[in-house]
């Protein structure tokens, strides 16, 4: 089975340009939930998204957005950025509901994209 | 809302040396899953081990196992046989149940050095 993948994997945008970014779970997941890294702030919950709507979403200001497609690829989308924003932007890829075959949901983690601006 | 913290930010140890991450949360919430991730320079993410916080047997993954400790808070691993291969950036992490919320709450991190 395919892991997470995430395009593109390394990105350099300047200040004020908006960015979107992929992630492609594993096939058969349903929730895609998004991190992103930074040294100083650690690895922080942006939003996840399930069967195509947002079923949860951290403290991120309204320029960080993100979809979900039927087929359980997502996008994230930043507008306007900032310098800021440069982060390791990591989505994560899970069944997303109880499964009785299954003993955890796990949460599996793609490559990240290392975004930079300039 | 949840915290989950980890005190040693850098730690390193001989190889085959048994070794243990320290961490510690907060929470109100009584169902909960707490997790052992580790990531390598490759950045890859990657699920060492998990403890459901209805179980009072630790968990254990081969050479990885945890102290749970409910009352305290606290959700230590102790990696034994330690390999150059376990050279990484460990985050403990939390997540409340029941399914449907996917957030994972993860502590700053310990980046552990296996020294040859």
């Amino acid at each position: 089975k395919a892991g997470v993948t995430q395009t593109p994997r390394y990105l350099i945008k300047t200040r004020g340009q908006q960015v979107t970014l992929s992630c492609s779970p594993i096939s058969g997941h349903r929730s895609v939930s998004w991190y992103q890294q930074t040294p100083g702030q650690g690895l922080q919950f942006l939003f996840e998204y399930f069967s195509e709507t947002q079923r949860n979403k951290g403290n991120f200001p309204g320029r960080f957005s993100g979809r979900q497609f039927s087929n359980s690829r997502s996008e994230m989308n930043v507008s306007t950025l900032e310098l800021g924003d440069s982060a390791l932007y990591l989505c994560a890829s899970s069944l997303g509901f109880f499964d009785s075959s299954a003993s955890y949901n796990e949460q599996f983690f793609g490559p990240g994209t290392r975004l930079t601006v300039l | 809302a949840q915290t989950v913290t980890q005190s040693q930010p850098e730690m390193s140890v001989q190889e085959a040396e048994t070794v243990t991450l320290s961490c510690t949360y907060d929470t109100s919430e009584s169902n909960y899953y707490l997790f052992w991730y580790k990531q390598p320079p490759s950045r890859q993410m990657i699920l060492v081990i998990r403890q459901e916080a209805y179980k009072q047997q630790n968990a254990t993954e081969n050479r990885f196992s945890v102290n749970f400790q409910k009352a305290a808070k606290s959700f230590s691993l102790k990696i034994s046989d330690s390999q150059l291969g376990d050279t990484a950036m460990y985050f403990c992490a939390f997540m409340k149940l029941p399914f449907g919320n996917e957030k994972l709450t993860f502590g700053t991190g310990t980046r552990l050095t296996i020294i040859p």
